[in-house]
């Protein structure tokens, strides 16, 4: 079946470092993929998505490109700040069923 | 404000008690999830329901059951046959059930088996 597969943690930069995230996924058909963010203590929040091959779904600094080729949704950020520390999800949504990755844990340090 | 509100935040229940955990939403959704969430693991489908009156089983349904009488509450109930249900509860809604459709999260609840 349907499964993501993300970048074990964690993970711990230093402010203003660069920050990659690996997701893959393996997927019968064509899914969506999706980067969620959970703060402690609280629900998940939606980072960014995207829906297509060679789409780039970008918010607060992050972004994330879909790549069929590789079967890959990379999260990138080019500098990141010790607010950005959280749990993030890697997701895929496909035939009305949404996986989930296992979660990586950053920690951002000043 | 719109969005998925769960209570109570915090649960204690003693076992073979049976504990029921209320999420409501006001976004209109049709679609409502439950999922499951461990310490330092992802998240697991408990039950999810496209429409009211009707609900599906997800991937560890065992010892938990639901209901859907209105469009707006999905509540869960853990019961005594739950063996190790101390976990994060996440409630969570889409527009439907369908690829690519973004799910929303409540703020979850905590329960601990005392």
């Amino acid at each position: 079946g349907d499964s993501v597969t993300q970048m074990e943690g964690p993970v711990t930069l230093s402010e203003e470092a660069f920050l990659t995230i690996n997701c893959t996924y393996t997927a019968t058909g064509y899914p969506s993929l999706f980067w969620y963010v959970q703060y402690p203590g609280e629900g998940l929040q939606l980072l960014l998505k995207a829906t297509k091959a060679d789409d780039k779904g970008s918010n607060k600094g992050f972004e994330a490109t879909y790549r069929k080729e590789t079967t890959s949704f990379h999260l990138e950020k080019g500098s990141v700040q010790v607010s950005d520390s959280a749990v993030y999800f890697c997701a895929l949504s496909d035939n009305n069923d949404m996986r989930f990755g296992a979660g990586t844990r950053l920690t951002v340090k000043p | 404000d719109g969005g998925i509100t769960q209570s109570p935040k915090y649960l204690f229940r003693k076992e073979g008690q049976n504990v029921t955990l209320s999420c409501e939403q006001n976004l209109n959704h049709d679609a409502m999830y439950w999922y499951r969430q461990d310490p330092g693991q992802g998240l697991r489908l408990i039950y999810y329901s496209q429409i009211v009156n009707d609900f599906q089983k997800g991937d560890i349904a065992e010892g938990y059951s639901v209901s859907r009488e209105k469009k707006e509450s999905f509540p869960l109930t853990v019961t005594s046959a739950q063996k190790n249900p101390t976990a994060f509860y996440l409630c969570a809604s889409s527009p439907r059930v369908k690829a690519g459709n973004t799910i929303y999260f409540g703020e979850g609840s905590w329960l601990t088996v005392v």
